[in-house]
């Protein structure tokens, strides 16, 4: 079945390195991709997005790279402040014919931000 | 631009009973999505709606329904309610102007607690 997971379900960072989040997808078809935050009490929230015709790219401190060869996904965030800690959840969308909306989600990573 | 509005936020029913939720999506999305968070399942998909048909539904039971009306308003209904359908409960709006893969924005969810 489609799946979309994390290798790792938690990250500890120190503030001020750079954190990699990473994210494996098994839908060869899928075409968009999106990282999601999600901070405890609250819905998910935008960070990034990335189309399949693109391996990289880049946001305010945060940079998506996408390898459709291996398919595998990852989100770096540079200079890890203690803001960014949350659950980051990477998401496939997979548009079914007639342009249906639906994501994938995958397990989540919890990031923590040591001050 | 307001987000995603969810009402209620929290709710609590016991066994057997119904529930209706509400979702406000952003002004000019005509896609709303439902999905249903557990700490053990994750994020899954639930249903999407887009001009006030259901085009996509996940695998839930039938007990799980939704509609959305003419001013892209969604609501869902769970009838006959499980301990099990304890979740978070997600809407999500997106645009959907090029009709494949846009950008879903989520609103805070209705913490559904089944007594």
């Amino acid at each position: 079945g489609e799946s979309v997971g994390l290798h790792l379900p938690t990250l500890s960072v120190q503030e001020g390195d750079n954190s990699i989040i990473n994210c494996a997808y098994s839908n060869s078809a899928s075409d968009y991709f999106i990282w999601y935050k999600q901070e405890s009490g609250k819905g998910p929230q935008f960070i990034i997005d990335i189309r399949s015709n693109m391996d990289k790219r880049q946001g305010q401190r945060v940079t998506v790279l996408l390898n459709k060869t291996v398919k595998h996904l990852s989100l770096q965030i540079a200079a890890t402040q203690p803001g960014d800690s949350a659950v980051y959840f990477c998401a496939e969308n997979s548009s079914t014919q007639g342009g249906s909306e639906k994501l994938v989600f995958g397990k989540g990573t919890k990031l923590t931000v040591n001050p | 631009k307001a987000g995603v509005t969810q009402t209620p936020r929290y709710l609590i029913k016991t066994r057997g009973q119904q529930v209706t939720l509400s979702c406000s999506p952003i002004s000019g999305h005509r896609s709303v999505s439902w999905y249903q968070q557990t700490p053990g399942q994750g994020l899954q998909f639930l249903f999407e709606y887009f001009s006030e048909t259901q085009r996509n539904k996940g695998n839930f039971p039938g007990r799980f329904s939704g509609r959305q009306f003419s001013n892209s308003r969604s609501e869902m209904n769970v009838s006959t309610l499980e301990l099990g359908d304890s979740a978070l409960y997600l809407c999500a709006s997106s645009r959907l102007t090029s009709g494949k893969g846009e950008t879903q924005y989520f609103g805070p969810g209705t913490r559904l607690l089944v007594l």
